[in-house]
């Protein structure tokens, strides 16, 4: 699975957007970008996942470049809720005993304050 | 809704006795699950993936004579830290992943919420 690089920290004003910048300059055709986030002492939460194009739900979007090298995740009015180590993770969608299985980086420490 | 849910959240055991921490996946049948650790201010690092029926593959470093993980059904899936030391403390978290994949986040695993052992 390609290699994912972001920044260690970043902080943002509540009702503002955070944007989470993920570099993936290695990832390969096959490979989706997923995003999951872990509040202090919880199991990581899944946030939303794409291959090429930009993908919206709920709690976020996530914009891809068109080259794939690198993508934004963004939240678009974060809450104090949203404090929280952000993971981008870039992993093909093979089957067989892997599936599911996620290489976690060291993620981004998002601050949201008042 | 699909959920993975761990049992205990939170032991304290003695130094040289041993733990066993279960997950279980509700409203859907997982045919892998994977166990992590997360030492504190580190990230998650995979310690083995488990297929119902079939032997846990151990990632490499991880001794699996002293982690013990059995996943004799397509919902539950238990961990067992055998003779624990005060270094084997850390957080415990184990996902689960169905070949389906039919709802959202199983194509990336869904996760419990962990559990935090502490060994004295």
């Amino acid at each position: 699975d390609a290699k994912t690089t972001q920044p260690p920290s970043m902080d943002c004003a509540e009702g503002r957007a955070a944007n989470l910048p993920c570099n993936h300059s290695t990832i390969s055709g096959n490979e989706y970008v997923y995003w999951f986030r872990q509040i202090h002492s919880q199991g990581p939460q899944y946030i939303i996942h794409g291959l090429k194009n930009n993908e919206t739900n709920e709690m976020a979007s996530l914009i891809i470049t068109e080259d794939r090298k690198s993508s934004t995740l963004i939240l678009p009015h974060a809450t104090l809720r949203d404090t929280a180590v952000y993971y981008c993770i870039v992993r093909g969608l093979n089957g067989g005993t892997s599936y599911g299985k996620l290489t976690f980086g060291q993620g981004t420490i998002l601050t949201v304050h008042p | 809704g699909a959920v993975v849910s761990q049992h205990p959240s939170r032991v304290i055991c003695k130094s040289g006795t041993s733990v066993k921490i279960e997950c279980r996946s509700l409203d859907f049948q997982a045919t892998t699950m994977f166990w992590y650790r997360q030492f504190p201010k580190q990230s998650l690092m995979l310690m083995a993936t488990s297929n119902e029926g079939s032997k846990a593959t151990y990632e490499q470093g991880v001794e699996k004579d002293k982690f013990l993980i059995n996943h004799a059904s397509l919902t539950l899936s238990t961990l067992t830290v055998t003779s624990a030391h005060p270094e084997d403390s850390s957080f415990y978290i184990c996902s689960a992943s169905s070949m389906t994949g039919s709802f959202k986040g199983t194509s990336g695993g869904l996760f419990g919420p962990g559990t935090r052992l502490t060994v004295l």
